[in-house]
């Protein structure tokens, strides 16, 4: 079946920037999304992209979609400690269904 | 103010016996969802519904049941709850598919025992 990886850890200094990598292997993807998880707490929609795009910008996130490679990045500036949560990549054709990565815990050091 | 919410947020039950965890959503949404999330498995889709009476299987869906009769309500049914559906559960609302921002509740932490 189609899947979705991304690497389980990413520690970072307060004010760096944080990049969240994820990589997907339906090739009719047609939404890519990012959520946030914060602990004891469901997932809250971060922002999306559509498979056309390259780029999206939204005030200090921005998502990079590389098609080809089926790569998809979520970079955070100046990454504060409110940031520290699970992040998960998903992705979906439009056919109702959904799929998510495994989640990146992001660790900001203060 | 626009919810999903989830009922019994922790349950712990022993194996066999049937148990329903609740989902309602205030929002109008034409589309529910549940999820399980495992560690190092992620989220994975148990079940969706697209309107009232339409319901269809995701990823996995073994050893559970949905049902959608009202808009506002889609419960999860275990028949025969089994250890191995230990898991956090997540009910998901959204008006449709695709661009529409799909809302989580609190989850459900169960355990069966």
């Amino acid at each position: 079946g189609e899947d979705v990886e991304q690497s389980l850890f990413l520690s970072v200094r307060e004010g760096d920037s944080s990049v969240i990598n994820c990589t997907y292997t339906d090739s009719s993807s047609t939404y890519l999304y990012w959520y946030k998880q914060e602990p004891g707490a469901g997932l809250q929609l971060l922002t999306y992209i559509f498979s056309n795009m390259d780029m999206k910008q939204d005030q200090r996130l921005t998502v990079l979609l590389n098609k080809k490679d089926k790569h998809l990045s979520l970079r955070i500036a100046d990454t504060q400690t409110g940031d520290s949560a699970i992040y998960f990549c998903a992705e979906s054709s439009g056919t109702y269904k959904y799929i998510f990565g495994t989640g990146t815990r992001l660790k900001v050091l203060a | 103010e626009a919810q999903v919410t989830q009922n019994p947020r922790y349950l712990i039950t022993v194996t066999g016996k049937k148990l329903t965890v609740t989902c309602s959503q205030n929002m109008n949404h034409e589309y529910m969802s549940w999820y399980r999330q495992d560690p190092g498995l992620g989220l994975r889709q148990i079940y969706y519904s697209m309107n009232v009476e339409v319901t269809d299987k995701g990823d996995v869906p073994e050893g559970y049941k949905v049902s959608r009769k009202e808009k506002r309500n889609f419960p999860l049914i275990l028949e025969s709850p089994s250890p191995n559906q230990t898991s956090l559960y997540f009910c998901a609302s959204s008006l449709d598919s695709g661009a529409d921002t799909q809302y989580f509740g609190p989850g459900t932490r169960l355990t069966v025992l």
